[in-house]
């Protein structure tokens, strides 16, 4: 997986509760991004992240989920009042350019992490 | 907008059986198309990839063809083993989608033994 690392790998929580999700990119790069896999279905992108800015999150719901990418340490997905329609698989990525159009760039995943709300 | 389209599982076959997975897509352009493969409780590794019509990606035995007259970009295997067993995710990437990828739904394959 070339280093991107994410943690918990499995988190389960009860309705209501916060979830809090972290991802660490492979080191150098400066683009991080989320996507959500449902059951039974593909991934979805959530939110596109450089250093202490957000640059897309048209793929993040507009309430409860949020993202960050502080300066020093991980990124986060923070997800509130979490209900049983957040469970799923959530994968971060990351690459060392903006991947753009058809260019080569590779785009290096995460183990990702299991959320389940019970 | 863009799409993939991948063929439903799961797919069921005996181990060194010839295997092809299905995959088609609509794109603006000439998009960078790709196969992930996720094993049982791991997450998503890049299998292979094609960024130009006419190419070639093959990794681990695994094969598949950019046709853009037929917009396909079939996974195709000579002998599957049991350890083949996984999840297999055709994507692409495109000047509309950019970085957010556009995913198919994944095809469940099961190789017995």
């Amino acid at each position: 997986n070339a280093g991107v690392m994410q943690n918990p790998r499995h988190l389960v929580r009860r309705r209501g509760q916060e979830a809090r999700l972290r991802c660490s990119p492979v080191k150098g790069h400066s683009h991080v991004y989320w996507y959500r896999q449902l059951p039974e279905e593909g991934l979805k992108f959530m939110v596109y992240l450089q250093k202490e800015n957000i640059i897309d999150e048209s793929g993040m719901p507009k309430e409860r989920f949020s993202a960050e990418f502080p300066k020093e340490g991980p990124s986060i997905l923070r997800i509130q009042q979490v209900v049983r329609g957040d469970s799923a698989a959530y994968f971060c990525a990351s690459s060392p350019l903006l991947l753009q159009g058809s260019n080569g760039n590779t785009i290096y995943f995460g183990e990702g992490s299991w959320l389940t709300v019970v | 907008g863009d799409s993939v389209t991948q063929m439903e599982g799961p797919v069921t076959l005996s181990e060194e059986a010839f295997l092809t997975i299905n995959c088609t897509y609509t794109a603006t352009g000439y998009p960078s198309l790709f196969w992930y493969v996720q094993y049982p409780g791991e997450g998503l590794q890049l299998l292979l990839k094609a960024t130009k019509a006419d190419d070639k990606g093959s990794n681990k035995g695994f094969e598949a063809t950019y046709r853009k007259e037929t917009t396909s970009f079939h996974l195709e295997k000579g002998s599957v083993q049991v350890s083949d067993s996984a999840v297999y995710f055709c994507a692409l990437r495109s000047m509309d989608s950019n970085y957010q990828l556009i995913w198919g739904a994944g095809t469940k394959l099961i190789i017995k033994p």
